[in-house]
C-alpha cells in the first residue's frame, strides 16, 4: 500500500495567518492527490482534487500544489470557519486507496 | 443535488455481521463508483472498498476477507457487510461517491460493536 504521511499532525494559528500543510507519499503518485476538510461531527468535504484543482464552491484561499511524492495544502488567510482537520488521500493506487493521518488546525 | 444516506443498526454484537445500506438520490448509481469509508472515534479515515453498478468491486486488502459490498440498481442503493466484527470495527461509517476523489459523502452513521 502507498503510505501517506501528513505534517504537522496539528498546528495552532490565528485568523489571517497563512497555513501550510504537507503530505508525503511513500512512492510517486503523480498528481493523484486529494485534500479534504472535516469539522467535528461532520463528513469530510472535498477541497482540492488532482493535487491542485479547486472543487466547485471552495474558496480560492485554499490552494493545492505538488506532484510525485510531495504535496502542499495552503490556506492563504485563515478564516474562523477553517479551523478543522485536513486529510490528504491518494487515488493513484485504485486497488488500495489511502488517506493521510490528518492535520488538526486549531486556534492559537 | 446528489445526496447519500446511510442506514442500518447502530449496535452490533462481537462476532456478528455489520450491515449498512446507502441510498443515493440526485444521481443514478450507474454513473460512478460508490464507496464505503470508516472513521474510528477520534481517529483518521480508512477506505473500506468500492463498487460499480455492474457489481465489480475492490476492497481494502486489510479488510478483504471480511467485507462484501453489493449494489441494487433498482433501488439506487449499495450495501456493506462486514463479518466477524470486533470492538476495533466500532466507527462512523460513511458512504461516498467516488471519482478519483470522493466528492459526495453521506452524513455518516456510528456503529458500535458491543455485547
Amino acid at each position: 500500500d502507498i503510505q501517506m504521511t501528513q505534517s504537522p499532525s496539528s498546528l495552532s494559528a490565528s485568523v489571517g495567518d497563512r497555513v501550510t500543510i504537507t503530505c508525503r507519499a511513500s512512492q510517486s503518485i503523480s498528481t493523484y492527490l486529494n485534500w479534504y476538510q472535516q469539522k467535528p461531527g461532520k463528513a469530510p468535504k472535498l477541497l482540492i482534487y488532482a493535487a491542485s484543482s479547486l472543487q466547485s464552491g471552495v474558496p480560492s484561499r485554499f490552494r493545492g500544489s505538488g506532484s510525485g511524492t510531495d504535496f502542499t495544502l495552503t490556506i492563504s488567510s485563515l478564516q474562523p470557519e477553517d479551523f478543522a482537520t485536513y486529510y490528504c488521500q491518494q487515488s493513484y493506487s485504485t486497488l488500495a486507496l489511502t488517506f493521510g493521518g490528518g492535520t488538526k488546525v486549531e486556534m492559537k | 443535488q446528489v445526496q447519500l444516506q446511510e442506514s442500518g443498526p447502530g449496535l452490533v454484537k462481537p462476532s456478528e455481521t455489520l450491515s449498512l445500506t446507502c441510498t443515493v438520490s440526485g444521481d443514478s448509481i450507474k454513473n460512478f463508483y460508490w464507496s464505503w469509508i470508516r472513521q474510528p472515534p477520534g481517529k483518521g479515515l480508512e477506505w473500506i472498498g468500492y463498487i460499480y453498478y455492474s457489481g465489480s468491486t475492490n476492497y481494502n486488502p486489510s479488510l478483504k476477507s471480511r467485507v462484501t459490498i453489493s449494489v441494487d440498481t433498482s433501488k439506487n442503493q449499495f450495501s456493506l457487510k462486514l463479518s466477524s466484527v470486533t470492538a476495533a470495527d466500532t466507527a462512523v461509517y460513511y458512504c461516498a461517491r467516488r471519482r478519483d476523489d470522493f466528492d459526495y459523502w453521506g452524513q455518516g452513521t456510528l456503529v458500535t460493536v458491543s455485547s
